[in-house]
C-alpha cells in the first residue's frame, strides 16, 4: 500500500534550527510536496521537490532522495510563527496525492 | 482576489439530514477538489474535478455526491449524514491538475458536527 511516514510532533526553540523528516512509499512517483498549516486554517504551499537534492527558500529548505523514499524540511532561525503543523505529501504515478498525518511543531521562547 | 471560498465555515447536522457544502474560486482554475481532514490522519480526496461538467472520485466517496456546472463552483453534499461524516472539510483548487507547477490553494476549511 501507500504511506507517508512522518513524527506527530516536535519541539523546538525559538532562533534555533530544526529538521522534520518524511519517508513515503508510493506506487510511483512524481514529487514531493510540503504545506504548512497554522490551527484552524488551510494548508498552505512551502515546497515541491522532484529531483534529488536540496532547494532553499528563505529560512526553509526541502531535500529529496527518491532512492531512499526520504524527504525533510529545515526550518532555519525558528520564530514563533513558526509553530504550525507541517504535512508532507507524495505525488504518486497517477498524479494522486498521498498526505501524511502531519508534522505538529511546538516553538518554545 | 478571493481565492477560494468555502461556506458554511461551522454546521451542526443530525443524523440522516442532509446539506451542501459550497466552494467557489476566483482563479479560473481547471482543476477543484474536496479532502476531509480527520485527527491523526492525512488529508484524504473525497471526489475531484478536471473541468466543468467533469467529476471524478477519490479516497472516500462514499456518502458524497458533487457536480461541476460551472468552472468557478464545486459544491459537495452529504446525502444523509452519519457520525464518521464529522470532520473538516477542505475545497482545493489548482490551474491544472496537481503537480509542481500546480499547487493546491485551500479554502478556510467547513467544521462539520454529525450528532
Amino acid at each position: 500500500g501507500q504511506n507517508i511516514d512522518q513524527p506527530t510532533e516536535m519541539t523546538a526553540t525559538e532562533g534555533a534550527i530544526v529538521q522534520i523528516n518524511c519517508t513515503y512509499q508510493t506506487s510511483g512517483f512524481n514529487g514531493l510536496f510540503w504545506y504548512q498549516q497554522h490551527a484552524g486554517e488551510a494548508p498552505t504551499f512551502l515546497s515541491y521537490n522532484v529531483l534529488d537534492g536540496l532547494e532553499e527558500k528563505g529560512r526553509f529548505s526541502s531535500f529529496l532522495s527518491r532512492s531512499k523514499g526520504y524527504s525533510y524540511l529545515l526550518l532555519k532561525e525558528l520564530q514563533m510563527k513558526d509553530s504550525a503543523s507541517y504535512l508532507c505529501a507524495a505525488l504518486d504515478s497517477n498524479y494522486q496525492l498521498i498526505w501524511g498525518a502531519g508534522t505538529k511543531l511546538i516553538i518554545k521562547p | 482576489n478571493a481565492g477560494v471560498t468555502q461556506t458554511p465555515k461551522f454546521q451542526v447536522l443530525k443524523t440522516g439530514q442532509s446539506m451542501t457544502l459550497q466552494c467557489a474560486q476566483d482563479m479560473n482554475h481547471e482543476y477543484m477538489s474536496w479532502y476531509r481532514q480527520d485527527p491523526g490522519m492525512g488529508l484524504r480526496l473525497i471526489h475531484y474535478s478536471v473541468g466543468a461538467g467533469i467529476t471524478d472520485q477519490g479516497e472516500v466517496p462514499n456518502g458524497y455526491n458533487v457536480s461541476r456546472s460551472t468552472t468557478e463552483d464545486f459544491p459537495l453534499r452529504l446525502l444523509s449524514a452519519a457520525p464518521s461524516q464529522t470532520s473538516v472539510y477542505f475545497c482545493a483548487s489548482s490551474q491544472g491538475g496537481v503537480d509542481g507547477a500546480n499547487v493546491l490553494t485551500f479554502g478556510a476549511g467547513s467544521r462539520l458536527t454529525v450528532l
